[in-house]
């Protein structure tokens, strides 16, 4: 089982719509998540931090964390062209080396005109 | 500008050269990462450092890779005799707190002619 699991898509959303995006993980006491965009070519860009239960809502994302299903998700409304991008899920995973961000694959994110 | 910045941007070696990546923290930042992303795979974490010590490094190649953030001046991810397996984007990324949110650099993409 991967540390960070994504679904690697893509998803096709149409303009306009709602993308929801899943992540999960598999360190339960895991306490700092962060959803990242990046663009082909690109470095990945921070978009949310969440660190409690819930929701967290920053402009047109929304990040959810349920921490005992061990999951997060990200929805992004009002679907733009300019979303079309792959979002990465991070999680600070608590390890004997050292704690370390660790990402998933990500989810690649087509939005449709 | 108070981002990360990563230099060069592109580095081009032939086999058995040495590379050498520079990153120079957000103001402010004090803790440095780099990561490593293949082509078409996820980014994975190589080494954290703060300065003058190397934190953790357990994501390094043992042979070849070094890292280093001296007192003065970028930190330096550095390669000997590169490979063709070393083709990829290197990011940088720091951060204000050791678990805090992380904000990447441009990468370097380096390819081994």
């Amino acid at each position: 089982q991967k540390e960070v699991e994504q679904n690697s898509g893509p998803l096709s959303v149409p303009e306009g719509a709602i993308a929801s995006l899943n992540c999960t993980y598999s360190d339960r006491v895991s306490q700092s998540f962060f959803w990242y965009r990046q663009y082909s070519g690109k470095s990945p860009e921070l978009i949310m931090s969440i660190y409690s239960n819930g929701d967290k809502e920053d402009g047109r994302f929304t990040a959810q964390l349920n921490k005992a299903s061990q999951y997060v998700s990200l929805l992004i409304r009002d679907s733009q062209p300019s979303d079309s991008a792959t979002y990465l899920c991070a999680v600070f995973m608590i390890k004997a080396a050292g704690n370390k961000l660790t990402f998933g694959g990500g989810t690649r994110v087509l939005v449709k005109p | 500008n108070a981002g990360v910045m990563q230099n060069p941007r592109h580095l081009v070696r032939r086999r058995g050269q040495e590379a050498r990546l520079r990153c120079s923290p957000m103001k402010g930042h004090s803790h440095v990462y780099w990561y490593r992303q293949l082509p078409e795979e996820g980014l994975k974490f190589m080494v954290y450092l703060q300065k003058e010590n190397i934190i953790d490094e357990s994501g390094m190649p043992k042979e070849r890779f070094s890292a280093e953030f001296p007192k003065e001046g970028p930190s330096i991810l550095r390669i000997q005799q590169v490979v063709r397996g070393d083709s990829a984007a290197y990011f940088c990324a720091s951060s204000r707190m050791k678990e805090y949110e992380q904000y990447f650099g441009p990468g370097t993409r380096l390819t081994v002619t």
